[in-house]
């Protein structure tokens, strides 16, 4: 079954330092793998996604993942964080067809940011 | 474009009554989930759909029923409400021909007492 852990639930930075958030997938083949920005409030925004190819992916807001297929990871990076990034972050795994077509999420980490 | 479209946004349900959440997407996407969302839990798929005619159970079906009669519609329904179903009830849709990300509403937040 697939499944996604983001280890860290609650994680602080000061503004203009830089940001790791963690995620670890299980998945049988290759995953399509997503992270997710969810305000107070609000609905999930994506950020970026990785289905094929470049193993660095690029997405909104300054956000960049690495795909590592070794290390069944897809961590979440920012050089320098601002203080409107403070939300929560969900990583999600799915796939293409059949079982895997349902999105599996972690239980994301809450950024907090100080100034 | 409004995308994936949620109602209500908010309803206050008492023990044993039913409801139907409704959820409606106008992108043409053959998948559709309902997740629930509680605190510290993440998101939790209850059912999903991979097209109209097909529906499938995922990890928290309990309490829970779905159809899918067209590809737009999505609905879940509780049939007796009970206090652990308080939660914010999020649906999804997805294009998996086109290999996109799922597109959320902005939710149902429904409280049982």
């Amino acid at each position: 079954a697939q499944s996604v852990t983001q280890p860290d639930i609650h994680i602080t930075v000061s503004e203009g330092a830089s940001l790791e958030l963690r995620c670890n997938y299980s998945y049988g083949a290759t995953p399509y793998l997503f992270w997710y920005v969810q305000s107070p409030g609000q609905g999930l925004q994506l950020l970026l996604k990785y289905f094929s190819g470049d193993t660095l992916v690029q997405g909104i807001k300054g956000f960049e993942a690495e795909f590592k297929r070794s290390q069944s990871s897809f961590n979440l990076r920012k050089p320098s964080v601002h203080w409107s990034d403070a939300a929560e972050y969900f990583c999600a795994v799915g796939g293409s067809t059949g079982t895997a077509s349902k999105l599996t999420f972690g239980t994301g980490t809450r950024l907090q940011v100080t100034l | 474009n409004a995308g994936v479209t949620q109602t209500p946004k908010f309803r206050i349900l008492k023990i044993g009554q039913s409801m139907t959440l409704q959820c409606t997407q106008d992108m043409n996407h053959n998948y559709m989930y309902w997740y629930r969302q509680d605190p510290g839990m993440g998101l939790k798929l209850i059912y999903y759909s991979v097209g109209a005619g097909i529906t499938d159970k995922g990890e928290v079906p309990n309490g829970y029923n779905v159809s899918r009669s067209t590809t737009e519609d999505f609905p879940l329904r509780l049939e007796l409400a009970a206090p652990s179903q308080t939660s914010v009830y999020f649906c999804a849709s997805r294009d998996n021909t086109r290999n996109t990300e799922a597109f959320f509403g902005q939710g149902t937040r429904l409280t049982v007492v």
